[in-house]
C-alpha cells in the first residue's frame, strides 16, 4: 500500500499546455509538499502546505497553482508549459509542521517531459 | 545564502571497501541534518536524522556523524545493494517546513 503516491509518474507534452500532476498520501500527515529535482539532482522545495493551508510558497512562476483539497491530497497545475519546466517532480508529506523531527516521506516522482 | 555541498558527486567502491560520502553546509541556525537515499526512478527514502554537534547514529552498515560545519556517512563493507545517490538536507533557520537539499553523491559498489 504505497504511502504517497504521484500520478501520472510520466508526462510528456508539448510547450504552450496545461498539465496537472496529483498526489495523494494515506500516513494521515497535515503537512505536504511539492519539490522540483533538476538535471543536477538538485531537490528545490516549490511549495508546503500544513492541512490545505499554503505555508512555503518559493520564489516559483506564477504559471504553477498548487491546490489542497483536504490534507490527504496536494495537486500542481502548470499553465503554459516552458522548455525549462522539464524535470521530476516530487511530492512529499510530514507528520509534524512547525518541529525540528520533520522527516519527508517522497512519492516516487513524475517525470515531465515538455517538447 | 544558505547552501548544502556534498562530496564526492559520484564513487566507485568495490565491494567491502569502505568509505565516506560528505555533506558541508553553510547555513543559520540548524535545527536538523537529514540524510536520504534515492534509487533510481524512486522518491528519496528516510535514513537518519541528526541535531546536534557529535551527534552519530547507525544503521547496519551506514553511519552518520555530524560536526558544526558537515555531515558524514560512513559506509562499512558495502554490498551492491547499497548503490544509490545519497542525498542530505538540512532545517535551519525559523521555518520547520523548509529543507534545503544537496546535489548527492552517486554511489556505486562493484562485486
Amino acid at each position: 500500500d504505497t504511502a504517497v503516491s504521484q500520478t501520472p509518474k510520466y508526462l510528456v507534452t508539448q510547450m504552450g499546455n496545461d498539465k496537472s500532476i496529483k498526489c495523494e498520501q494515506n500516513l494521515g500527515h497535515d503537512t505536504m509538499y511539492w519539490y522540483k529535482q533538476d538535471s543536477k539532482k538538485f531537490l528545490k522545495i516549490m511549495f508546503s502546505y500544513n492541512n490545505k493551508e499554503l505555508i512555503i510558497n518559493e520564489t516559483v512562476p506564477n504559471r504553477f497553482s498548487p491546490k489542497s483539497p483536504d490534507k490527504a491530497h496536494l495537486n500542481l497545475h502548470i499553465n503554459s508549459l516552458e522548455l525549462g519546466d522539464s524535470a521530476v517532480y516530487f511530492c512529499a508529506s510530514s507528520p509534524l509542521a512547525g518541529l525540528a523531527k520533520n522527516i519527508q516521506y517522497f512519492g516516487a516522482g513524475t517525470r515531465l517531459s515538455v517538447l | 545564502e544558505d547552501q548544502v555541498t556534498q562530496s564526492p558527486e559520484a564513487l566507485r567502491l568495490q565491494e567491502g571497501e569502505s568509505s565516506s560520502l560528505n555533506c558541508s553546509y553553510t547555513v543559520s541556525g540548524l535545527r536538523g541534518l537529514f540524510w536520504y537515499r534515492q534509487d533510481p526512478g524512486k522518491g528519496p527514502e528516510f535514513l537518519f536524522t541528526l541535531y546536534s554537534a557529535g551527534e552519530e547514529k547507525e544503521k547496519e552498515r551506514l553511519k552518520a556523524t555530524l560536526t558544526k560545519k558537515e555531515s558524514f556517512l560512513h559506509i562499512t563493507a558495502p554490498k551492491p545493494e547499497d548503490s544509490a545517490t545519497y542525498l542530505c538536507a538540512v532545517q535551519a533557520g525559523r521555518d520547520f517546513n523548509k529543507f534545503y537539499f544537496g546535489s548527492g553523491t552517486k554511489l556505486n559498489v562493484k562485486p
